[in-house]
C-alpha cells in the first residue's frame, strides 16, 4: 500500500490564480481530511469528509473547496489564492470516525504552497 | 473547548540521553483520545501512539515510552538513548470522541547531537 500520496509537492502561485492539491488514499478509509500548517504551529483542519459524496467544513474552511466523488480521491481546491493561503498542506485518512468511534488518522507527505 | 499545550519549543540532547517530551491539555469532555506525531526533516508526519482517555496505562514501544495521568492532563513522551534519528518536530494532538477535528499543539523540536 502507498498509503495517503499527495500532488505536487512543491508549488508556487502568483495572487489570484487557482489550483487543485490531489489527495489519494489506497486503504479503503471512509475518511479525508484536509490540515493546513503554518510556521511553528500545529496543524489546522480545512475540510473533511465521511464517505463519497459527502463533505463538511473543518475549523479554517474560507478561500477552499472540497468535493469527493470517489473513496480514494478527496481534492482541494484554491480559488484566488492569496498571501495568507502559503502553508504546508496535508491530507489525511481514517478507516472509521465519529460517530462509530475514533480512529487513527493517517497523513500524506504535504504540499508547500507558497503565494506570492 | 479543546487545548494541547506543548510548553517545551525547543529541546536538544547528546546522543544516548533519555529526554521527555511535555504535553498537557484541556477538554471538558469525559472520553477523548490523544495521539503523538513525529514529523522528521523531511515534513511528513508519521503515527507513533493513540490512547484512549479510559486507558491510563503508560505504554512501553522499544526506547519510547508514554505516562498519561489524567489527573494532571498530561500524556507526556519519553525517549529512552536517544539517537540522531529521533531529531524531528513531535506533535501532541487531541480528538474529542464523536469531533472529526484532531487539535494538535504546536509541537516540540528536538535535535539530538551526536
Amino acid at each position: 500500500n502507498a498509503g495517503v500520496t499527495q500532488t505536487p509537492k512543491f508549488r508556487i502561485l502568483k495572487i489570484g490564480q487557482s489550483m487543485t492539491l490531489q489527495c489519494t488514499q489506497d486503504m479503503n478509509h471512509n475518511y479525508m481530511y484536509w490540515y493546513r500548517q503554518d510556521p511553528g504551529m500545529g496543524l489546522k483542519l480545512i475540510y473533511y469528509s465521511v464517505g463519497a459524496g459527502i463533505t463538511d467544513k473543518g475549523e479554517v474552511p474560507n478561500g477552499y473547496n472540497v468535493s469527493r466523488s470517489t473513496t480514494e480521491d478527496f481534492p482541494l481546491r484554491l480559488e484566488l489564492a492569496a498571501p495568507s493561503q502559503t502553508s504546508v498542506y496535508f491530507c489525511a485518512s481514517s478507516y472509521k470516525g465519529p460517530p462509530s468511534g475514533a480512529d487513527t488518522q493517517y497523513f500524506g507527505p504535504g504540499t508547500r504552497l507558497t503565494v506570492l | 473547548a479543546q487545548k494541547v499545550t506543548q510548553a517545551q519549543t525547543e529541546i536538544s540532547v547528546v546522543e544516548k540521553e533519555d529526554v521527555t517530551l511535555d504535553c498537557v491539555y484541556e477538554t471538558r469532555d469525559t472520553t477523548y483520545y490523544l495521539f503523538w506525531y513525529k514529523q522528521p526533516p523531511s515534513g511528513e508526519l508519521v503515527f507513533l501512539i493513540r490512547r484512549n482517555s479510559f486507558d491510563e496505562q503508560n505504554e512501553i514501544s522499544g526506547r519510547y515510552s508514554w505516562n498519561f495521568q489524567k489527573s494532571t492532563s498530561s500524556f507526556n513522551f519519553t525517549i529512552t538513548a536517544s539517537q540522531v534519528v529521533d531529531s524531528a518536530v513531535y506533535f501532541c494532538a487531541l480528538l474529542k470522541t464523536g469531533a472529526n477535528n484532531l487539535f494538535f499543539g504546536t509541537g516540540t523540536r528536538l535535535t539530538v547531537i551526536p
